[in-house]
C-alpha cells in the first residue's frame, strides 16, 4: 500500500534553514508527481510546491518562491523540501502528497510541524 | 494564477440534513476540481475527483457536480462522522490552489 512519511520538522529561528523529508513506499516513486502542502495553525490548506514525475519541472507558490527548493532522490524514494530564510508565517504542518498533472492529491503523509520562532 | 472561492466558510446543520458547498474558480478549469475532507489533527482525505467522480470507499451520500467555473459538493444526508472541514482544489494549472474551506458544524 502507498505510504508517505514526513520527517524533519521542528523549531527553528527566523532566517534559518530546515530540510524536510518524505519517505515514499508502495508505488513507483519516479513515476509520479510529488507535492508539498502546508497548513498554518487554525488555517486552511496552502499548496507549496511540486516536482513532476520526470524530475526536471518544478513549480512553487509565490509565497515560497526563491526561498524553498523541492527535490527528490529516486534511489532512496525520498522527497525533500529545503526551506531557507524561514519566516514566522512559514509556521505550519507540512504534508507531502502524490499527484500527477491534472490528478487529485490522492495520497497524503501524516504531516510534520515546522515552527519558526525566536 | 487561478483563485478558488469557496462558500460558505462555515455552516451549522443537523444529522440527516442535505448540505451543499459551493466552489468557484476565477477562470475555467474544465472539470479539474477535487474535494477533500479534513478532520482535526488529520491529513486531508480525497472525496471527489474530476468534479463528480467518487473516490473509492467514500459513501455515496457524497456527490459533486459542475464544470468550468462553478462546482458544488453535496452531502445527501449528513451523518455524525461528516462533521469536518471541506476544501475544494483545482488541478488544472500550476500553481495549484485550494479554497479556504467550509467548516461543517453540528447544529
Amino acid at each position: 500500500q502507498v505510504q508517505l512519511v514526513e520527517s524533519g520538522g521542528g523549531v527553528v529561528q527566523p532566517g534559518r534553514s530546515l530540510r524536510l523529508s518524505c519517505a515514499a513506499s508502495g508505488f513507483s516513486f519516479s513515476s509520479y508527481g510529488m507535492h508539498w502542502v502546508r497548513q498554518a495553525p487554525g488555517k486552511g490548506l496552502e499548496w507549496v510546491a511540486v516536482i513532476w514525475y520526470e524530475g526536471v519541472v518544478k513549480d512553487y507558490a509565490d509565497s515560497v518562491k526563491g526561498r524553498f527548493t523541492i527535490s527528490r532522490d529516486t534511489s532512496k524514494n525520498t522527497l525533500f523540501l529545503q526551506m531557507n530564510s524561514l519566516r514566522a508565517e512559514d509556521t505550519a504542518v507540512y504534508y507531502c502528497a502524490r499527484a500527477d498533472r491534472g490528478s487529485p492529491l490522492e495520497y497524503w503523509g501524516q504531516g510534520t510541524l515546522v515552527t519558526v520562532s525566536s | 494564477d487561478i483563485q478558488m472561492t469557496q462558500s460558505p466558510s462555515s455552516l451549522s446543520a443537523s444529522v440527516g440534513d442535505r448540505v451543499t458547498i459551493t466552489c468557484r474558480a476565477s477562470e475555467s478549469i474544465s472539470n479539474y476540481l477535487n474535494w477533500y475532507q479534513q478532520k482535526p489533527g488529520k491529513a486531508p482525505k480525497l472525496l471527489i475527483f474530476a468534479a463528480s467522480s467518487l473516490q473509492g470507499g467514500v459513501p455515496s451520500r457524497f456527490s459533486g457536480s459542475g464544470s468550468g467555473t462553478h462546482f458544488t459538493l453535496t452531502i445527501g444526508s449528513l451523518q455524525p462522522e461528516d462533521f469536518a472541514t471541506y476544501y475544494c482544489q483545482q488541478s488544472y494549472d500550476s500553481p495549484w490552489a485550494f479554497g479556504k474551506g467550509t467548516k461543517v458544524e453540528i447544529k
